[in-house]
């Protein structure tokens, strides 16, 4: 059973306009939540995280939003740019968990088209 | 610093054969790891390494093994390739207590079995 769900694998969107990509969670011990960015032939790179004593985290075009009551969040992207067009994986932890380990969901591909 | 390197990048296999996979971070890490990914299934973890000599498994360790002899290297071991372990390899390195439990991952490895 995946702990962690990310229920649209792709998303097309134009450029400068907002993307929004969501994350469901079922386990209540996570604590900790991070999207990561992958291109093609390319390893993920870290892109934002957020704690789950806050609701939002801000960094730059890239907002993330968590709705603990729900156990979901969401990657805000805003504008969106070509070089935006990736996969987009949302991952999590618990606190203290045994060695920082991640639950990773399925991706989401997302497009932006110029 | 290369940061987390992967050797080799690309391999395939007859059903049968083994191989070691390497991976190699510079960053003085504790905590290593080993995933696959295969399509829609995001990144599972296959076992993970809290520091040198030590290993333990994830969400999918059979059919695998792996050494941690040395702080920097972390080896991902097939003694008898199946089909169903073709797909892309992952290694990541982190450090207790990073902020967000943040992994920092190498370019990948693919493996196409036969």
């Amino acid at each position: 059973d995946q702990q962690v769900k990310q229920n649209s694998p792709s998303l097309s969107v134009q450029e400068g306009r907002i993307s929004i990509l969501n994350c469901d969670y079922t386990n209540s011990m996570f604590d900790y939540f991070l999207w990561y960015k992958k291109y093609p032939a390319e390893g993920p790179t870290f892109l934002i995280s957020i704690s789950s004593i806050k609701d939002k985290n801000e960094d730059g075009r890239f907002t993330v939003f968590l709705n603990k009551s729900a156990k979901h969040l969401s990657l805000h992207i805003v504008p969106s740019q070509p070089g935006d067009s990736a996969v987009y994986f949302c991952a999590a932890s618990g606190f203290k968990a045994a060695g920082n380990k991640l639950t990773f969901g399925g991706g989401t591909r997302v497009l932006v088209k110029p | 610093n290369a940061g987390v390197t992967q050797t080799p990048k690309f391999r395939v296999l007859k059903t049968g054969q083994s191989m070691t996979l390497l991976c190699a971070q510079d960053m003085n890490h504790e905590y290593m790891y080993w995933y696959r990914q295969d399509p829609g299934m995001g990144l599972r973890l296959i076992h993970y390494s809290v520091g040198e000599g030590t290993t333990a498994k994830g969400e999918v360790p059979d059919g695998y093994n792996v050494s941690r002899l040395k702080k920097q290297n972390f080896l991902l071991g097939l003694e008898s390739a199946a089909p169903s372990q073709t797909s892309v390899y992952f290694c990541a390195s982190s450090w207790p207590g990073l902020s967000g439990n943040e992994q920092f991952f190498g370019p990948g490895t693919r493996l196409t079995v036969l």
